[in-house]
C-alpha cells in the first residue's frame, strides 16, 4: 500500500535557523506530493505541492524537491520565523480522486 | 468569502450517543471528504463523496456513518458503536475539474469528546 513516514517531532529551533523536515514515501505507482501545515487550533491548508520528479514546490520561503530515486520529499526553510510554529504534514495522492495518504505530522516550535 | 464551516468547534457526548458533526462548504466543490485526527497518527481518512448521493468508505468507516443530500453539505454521525470516538474531525473538500490534483480545502475542525 502507499504511506507517507516523517521524522518525528518535535522539532525545536531558534528564529532565524535552517529548518529540513524530512518525508518519505512508499506508493504503488507516481504520485503527487504535498506539504501540508496547521495552525494552532485550526484545520490544514496547503503549503507547496509538486506533481512530478524533479518538481520543486515553493510557498513562503519553504521549499521542498520531488525526488523520485529517493522517494524524499524534504521541506526546507532557510530562516525559520517564529509564526512559523505550527504541525506539518506530508502527503501524496496517486489518483484524481484526491485520497490524500498523510504522514504522521511534524510539529515545529520557533523561539525568539 | 468562500470556504468550509465545520461546527461546533468543540463537542462532547455521553457514551452511547449517536452524535452528528457539520460541514458546508460554499465553494461550490464537488468532492467532500472526513478525516480524523489522532495525535502521532496524522489524519485517516474515514469517508469521502465525489458526488451528491454518492459516497465511499475510507480506511477507518467503522461506527461512522454520512450522507450527502446536497452538494454543499457532508454531515458525519459518530454512532455508539464506534470504539474510540474521540478525536479531531476534519472536513475537506476538492474541485473536480480543472487543475490535477485539485488541493484539498479544510475546515477548522471540530473536537468531540465521548465520556
Amino acid at each position: 500500500g502507499n504511506s507517507v513516514t516523517q521524522m518525528e517531532g518535535p522539532v525545536t529551533l531558534s528564529e532565524e535557523a535552517f529548518l529540513t523536515i524530512n518525508c518519505t514515501y512508499t506508493a504503488t505507482g507516481y504520485p503527487s506530493l504535498f506539504w501540508y501545515v496547521q495552525y494552532p487550533g485550526e484545520g490544514l491548508q496547503l503549503l507547496l505541492k509538486a506533481t512530478k520528479a524533479d518538481d520543486k514546490g515553493s510557498n513562503k520561503g519553504f521549499e521542498a524537491t520531488y525526488r523520485k530515486e529517493t522517494t524524499s520529499f524534504h521541506l526546507e526553510k532557510g530562516s525559520v520565523q517564529v509564526s512559523d510554529s505550527a504541525v506539518y504534514f506530508c502527503a501524496l495522492t496517486l489518483n484524481a480522486g484526491n485520497m490524500l495518504t498523510f504522514g504522521g505530522g511534524t510539529r515545529l516550535m520557533v523561539k525568539p | 468569502d468562500g470556504g468550509i464551516t465545520q461546527s461546533p468547534k468543540y463537542l462532547f457526548r455521553k457514551e452511547g450517543q449517536n452524535v452528528t458533526l457539520s460541514c458546508e462548504q460554499n465553494l461550490n466543490h464537488d468532492a467532500m471528504y472526513w478525516y480524523r485526527q489522532d495525535p502521532g497518527q496524522g489524519l485517516r481518512l474515514i469517508y469521502y463523496s465525489q458526488i451528491v448521493n454518492d459516497f465511499q468508505k475510507g480506511d477507518i468507516a467503522e461506527g461512522y456513518s454520512v450522507s450527502r443530500e446536497k452538494k454543499e453539505s457532508f454531515p458525519l454521525t459518530v454512532t455508539s458503536a464506534q470504539k474510540n470516538p474521540t478525536a479531531f474531525y476534519l472536513c475537506a473538500s476538492s474541485a473536480a475539474g480543472g487543475e490535477k490534483p485539485s488541493p484539498l480545502h479544510f475546515g477548522n475542525g471540530t473536537r468531540l469528546t465521548v465520556t
